[in-house]
């Protein structure tokens, strides 16, 4: 399995609900990262979990709250979100080794959740 | 100046052209460099990776470092209308896993049959 997932793909919201998006991978990465893309712009890192702990908060509105139940699972629980955080969020995964030829700068993205805050 | 500079585009070309979509970067202490493909409304996919300077190969694909330039390049070759995406260089320092990736604001490419 190479594969990380997202769920939901598509998700709207009003500002006063509460709703979280989930990622899964399988392919034994212990560093998972959140990042936030808009429109015709590169990712933007917000969370890095590293070994199921947040090691990096990009300074992130507390309106957005991650967890990492396990080693495979990342959530990321949304709350009295604003219109402005619609976006494409995207999950990732890579592995943590020092072999510098190896990759593990690489990650893995999921495809995505496209939210809506309305 | 901007730590990754990346001709925003968008660039459209014929089916079977030679493509060379170019980086630079500021930061000397980058070391690691990748090449990402979007397709719209996926998330980014890995096309190329490179550690420290020189050539790489993977089909179509050749991806170039040059540190003492601080110039990355990727080249595409016979390109199809299938490769028609957003692409994003990105690097960073070192390994593990709070080693952040700089992007860069990725271009848009169109591939006219």
């Amino acid at each position: 399995d190479t594969e990380v997932t997202q769920t939901p793909k598509h998700l709207v919201m009003g500002m006063t609900n509460k709703k979280s998006l989930k990622c899964e991978q399988h392919m034994g990465h212990r560093a998972m990262y959140w990042y936030k893309q808009k429109a015709k712009k590169p990712p933007e890192l917000m969370f890095v979990y590293s070994y199921e702990k947040l090691s990096i908060n990009e300074s992130v509105p507390s309106r957005f709250s991650p967890e990492c139940p396990n080693s495979s699972l990342l959530n990321l629980h949304l709350h009295a979100l604003q219109p402005e955080d619609s976006a494409l969020y995207l999950c990732a995964s890579r592995p943590v080794r020092r072999d510098r030829n190896s990759g593990a700068n690489v990650l893995t993205f999921g495809a995505g959740s496209r939210l809506t805050v309305l | 100046q901007k730590e990754v500079e990346q001709d925003p585009g968008p660039l459209s070309v014929p089916e079977g052209a030679i493509v060379s979509l170019n980086c630079t970067y500021s930061n000397s202490a980058f070391q690691y460099f990748m090449w990402y493909r979007q397709y719209s409304r996926k998330g980014p996919e890995l096309l190329m990776y490179t550690y420290s300077s020189g050539n790489k190969e993977d089909g179509r694909f050749t991806a170039q470092v040059d540190k003492s330039s601080k110039y990355i390049s990727l080249f595409i070759r016979d390109s199809q209308p299938s490769d028609s995406a957003t692409y994003l260089c990105a690097m960073s320092p070192n390994t593990g896993a709070n080693s952040k990736l700089t992007f860069g604001k990725g271009i848009t490419l169109s591939v006219r049959p």
